[in-house]
């Protein structure tokens, strides 16, 4: 059974730092690996897809990595901004649906 | 111009009660699907169907019954609520055609309370 784990649960950084975000999953046989962020009281919204066959994707101030036969993936935040205090949450795809880690909660301070 | 839409957004009901929840794509996509994130903020998957039809149904209880009238929308219908439904529910779709991966784009979600 797919196990998807979110280190550490929750973040405070000043503004500016770069900071990285950890998921691990016990079964590497995915198909991908999404990251995606949440803010309070709002959905889901997707920020990277990596597919098993990728080792990073990126976007903008975001890239994520995936090393798959350690059961790994980070997501790089640079530069970080207020604006990017959410839960960010992990989720891999494999022959069951997306299972979801339990998040980390980023905060940002001005 | 809302990609995924779901009524209401609220919805706060009496222990014994039906109740359903409206989800609406306007994607496009062929495969929706219906999550739960429950008080600890932990989301899993509930339902999923491709064009109308159910491909997954993670164990959850028959009290929950999807419907697909068509492939742009995924009710969820709940009878005799219990304390334990609540939580917030979210909808989500995704595409089926190749080189899109399985980028999931969800709703905002209907936080159910059941007093």
């Amino acid at each position: 059974k797919q196990e998807v784990t979110q280190i550490p649960a929750a973040l405070s950084v000043p503004e500016g730092e770069n900071l990285v975000l950890n998921c691990s999953f016990t079964d590497s046989a995915i198909y991908n690996l999404q990251w995606f962020r949440q803010d309070p009281g709002k959905g889901l919204t997707s920020l990277l897809l990596i597919q098993s066959s990728q080792r990073e994707q990126t976007s903008g101030r975001l890239n994520a990595s995936l090393d798959k036969s350690s059961g790994r993936s980070t997501l790089y935040i640079a530069a970080s901004q207020p604006g990017d205090s959410a839960t960010y949450l992990c989720a891999v795809r494999g022959n069951t649906p997306l299972v979801f880690g339990k998040g980390t909660r980023l905060s940002v301070i001005a | 111009d809302t990609a995924v839409s779901q009524t209401p957004k609220y919805l706060v009901t009496q222990m014994g009660n039906d109740k359903s929840i409206k989800c609406e794509q306007n994607l496009g996509h062929d495969t929706m699907y219906w999550y739960k994130q429950d008080s600890k903020k932990f989301l899993k998957i509930m339902f999923s169907y491709n064009n109308k039809e159910l491909i997954i149904n993670e164990t959850v209880p028959n009290r929950f019954s999807p419907k697909s009238p068509d492939k742009a929308h995924l009710n969820l219908h709940i009878n005799s609520l219990e304390l334990g439904d609540s939580a917030v529910y979210f909808c989500a779709s995704s595409p089926r055609t190749s080189g899109s991966g399985d980028t999931q784009y969800f709703g905002p979600g209907t936080r159910l309370t059941v007093l």
